[in-house]
């Protein structure tokens, strides 16, 4: 078992370039997230989906779209990358009523110049 | 608006001895309770839990308490080792989503 996986682990953008995000996990997990975490904030809820075709907004949404065509992937696409999204993106995956148990990948370092 | 704080950013234990983390929530919405564990270029790892019905839940080493009129959420980790030595996070749930804390970045002295 791979668990969660992120692809890329790191990149580096020019502002208003674009990218995907992919994440991967292979649990069978309901439910899919991904959060940023910026030095002195904690992680941050950027988007969330509760199964195969649902996503719906976290605390940070804007600047980011999501897709969750297959149970197994999530994506999060950043259309027009700003510096402010410099940041460490991780993904997550948990079952529905586990209580907050949620599984991580190893993080994306994304930099946008 | 941050709901969640841990308001030590960090802290310092000789090996052996206990370690305590707190974080403080504002909003009583949350049903549960969670501690993550981080280790630098890692994701987060889940450590221990409590509902909101409990106030306090062991598990080896790891003990945490929760205070629901304080919203007051601790761990203590007893005794402290040098490989305890992370990034923890208090994380509170509700509607399948969690809030995370800023972090305490805990090292264990030999």
């Amino acid at each position: 078992n791979a668990g969660v996986t992120q692809t890329p682990k790191f990149r580096v953008l020019k502002t208003g370039q674009s990218m995907t995000l992919l994440c991967a996990q292979d649990m069978n997990h309901e439910y899919m997230y991904w959060y940023r975490q910026d030095p002195g904030m904690g992680l941050r809820l950027i988007h969330y989906s509760v199964g195969e075709g649902t996503t719906a907004k976290g605390e940070v949404p804007d600047g980011y779209n999501v897709s969750r065509l297959k149970k197994q992937n999530f994506l999060l696409g950043l259309e027009s990358a700003a510096p402010s999204q410099t940041s460490v993106y991780f993904c997550a995956s948990s079952y529905p009523g586990q209580e907050g148990e949620q599984y991580f990948g190893p993080g994306t370092r994304l930099t946008v110049t | 608006d941050q709901q969640v704080k841990q308001n030590s950013p960090s802290l310092s234990v000789q090996e052996g001895r206990i370690s305590i983390l707190n974080c403080d929530y504002t909003n009583s919405m949350f049903d549960y309770f969670l501690w993550y564990k981080k280790y630098p270029a890692e994701g987060p790892t889940f450590l221990i839990s409590i509902s909101s019905i409990k106030d306090k839940n062991e598990d080896g080493r790891f003990t945490v308490f929760l205070n629901k009129s304080a919203k007051h959420l601790s761990l203590h980790i007893v005794p402290s080792q040098p490989g305890d030595s992370a990034v923890y996070f208090c994380a509170l749930g509700t509607a399948s989503k969690l809030t995370f804390g800023t972090g305490t970045r805990l090292q264990v002295t030999l």
